[in-house]
């Protein structure tokens, strides 16, 4: 099993949509959680962290569901802009090392 | 924007060629990291300094020698590179490497190996 797995995708979704992205992660010992886009040929940039209580950015949501190792992100209102690669990734803080999914694509159409 | 640098944006290398990639931060962290990141793929952790000391090597070959000359600076030496090292190389910083700090990386080089 992967210690971080993700949907895959693509998604395709016209703008306004609400989409939702799945994530589990398989070390128990998993302290803390973030989701990070990619655009292409460019580097990952933080979008959020993920809390246990949950936390909202606009229209971004993020949630942690520790029992069930289990991370998601909803985008509301989806935007051409979105369009890009969504990571989902994990740190063991034993010594801070990230361990990134595979990523989830997503694709905003007019 | 990002707060990390790294030159050169680009770089073709032969495989007898010697070269360094140069990362800078202005964030105040104290961990610097190098990673890896091949198209299609996640990033790979190479390295990890912590207040300026190797602190992890992710089982690096060599040819690939880390060096930081201090907090806000991190290089990377490469010698005798081959094809397959082609790939996006990523600097990153964090506050702390140990605690559960965000990440942020710079915008990377782009590595061809001829």
């Amino acid at each position: 099993r992967k210690e971080v797995e993700q949907d895959p995708g693509p998604f395709n979704v016209p703008e306004g949509a609400t989409v939702a992205f799945n994530c589990t992660y398989s070390n128990s010992a998993s302290q803390s959680f973030f989701w990070y886009r990619q655009d292409c040929r460019k580097e990952p940039k933080l979008l959020m962290s993920v809390y246990s209580s949950g936390n909202e950015d606009g229209r971004f949501t993020a949630q942690l569901n520790r029992a069930s190792q289990y991370i998601s992100l909803l985008i509301r209102d989806s935007k051409l802009s979105d369009s890009a690669t969504y990571l989902c990734v994990v740190n063991v803080a034993s010594y801070g090392k990230l361990t990134f999914g595979q990523g989830t694509i997503l694709t905003v159409h007019p | 924007d990002t707060e990390v640098t790294q030159t050169p944006k680009h770089l073709v290398m032969g495989m007898t060629n010697k070269k360094s990639l140069k990362c800078e931060q202005h964030m105040g962290h104290r961990a610097m990291y190098w990673y890896k990141q091949k198209a299609k793929k996640p990033p790979e952790l190479m390295f990890v300094y912590s207040y300026e000391k190797l602190s992890i090597n992710e089982s690096v070959p060599s040819r690939f020698s880390p060096e930081c000359p201090n907090s806000s600076l991190l290089n990377l030496h490469l010698h005798a590179l081959q094809p397959e090292d082609s790939a996006l190389y990523l600097c990153a910083s964090s506050q702390d490497h140990v605690l559960t700090y965000e990440q942020y990386f710079g915008p990377g080089t782009r590595l061809t190996v001829t």
